[in-house]
């Protein structure tokens, strides 16, 4: 596609449960990137997929929270056990990584909007 | 402290002024610099990178002081529709497995008033 997309845009979803939410990054691009934002709050980094590097984990908040990259491409975000706390929008953003010194430009999807009741 | 600080605001700015803030990073090391443009319940949308040399794009015009480590963002002759938050993104350099955890600001919020 032509941008980032993201499904589902918009998920309730009870206490408990466990929900996943995925990510199609522009065709090409090599990095990977998942966010979350409360509402009125900044982004928080929760983790980074870059070509066959391993992910930088270090942003997710508990073991609760899991990710993965098939084939270089798409990403599922897991969260299990949802709490109420988890509810924000989760966005993803790729890029295309061409150099150490080279300004990429991040894109981002739309984000899924998740409410944990 | 956190890698990257902006002033949450809101900056109140009568249509047609000027206004300008701040973005402070604590890496040194750091490589990129980039405003982001978020309006309310949407995804944060690429406004300018910002150049060593500084850049100005239209009424916008972005600086870099690297010996202080900051860089700003200056609007002219603001318009209604500017009203958002500019987030600020920084990112570390080096080899290509540094290219992550772009370090963002929590943003400023800007409210052009007629």
């Amino acid at each position: 596609g032509a941008g980032v997309s993201q499904s589902p845009s918009n998920k309730v979803t009870e206490k408990g449960k466990d929900v996943e939410l995925r990510c199609d990054p522009i065709s090409g691009h090599t990095a990977l990137y998942w966010y979350r934002q409360s509402l009125g709050q900044g982004l928080e980094f929760l983790i980074y997929f870059q070509g066959n590097s391993a992910p930088d984990k270090s942003g997710l908040p508990s073991d609760r929270f899991s990710a993965e990259r098939t084939g270089g491409s798409v990403s599922t975000l897991t969260i299990q056990r949802t709490q109420q706390e988890d509810s924000a929008v989760y966005l993803c953003a790729s890029s295309l990584v061409l150099g150490a010194l080279t300004t990429n430009t991040i894109y981002f999807g739309e984000g899924s909007w998740l409410t944990v009741v | 402290r956190k890698e990257v600080e902006q002033d949450p605001g809101p900056f109140n700015v009568p249509e047609g002024a000027t206004v300008a803030f701040n973005c402070t990073y604590s890496n040194s090391a750091s490589q990129s610099f980039f405003w982001y443009r978020q309006d309310c319940r949407k995804e944060p949308k690429l406004l300018m990178s910002v150049y060593s040399s500084g850049n100005e794009d239209g009424r916008f015009t972005a600086q870099l002081n690297r010996a202080s480590q900051y860089i700003s963002l200056l609007i002219r002759d603001s318009k209604l529709s500017d009203s958002a938050t500019y987030l600020c993104v920084v990112i570390s350099g080096g080899t290509t497995d540094s290219w992550g955890k772009l370090q963002f600001g929590a943003g400023t919020q800007v409210v052009v008033t007629p």
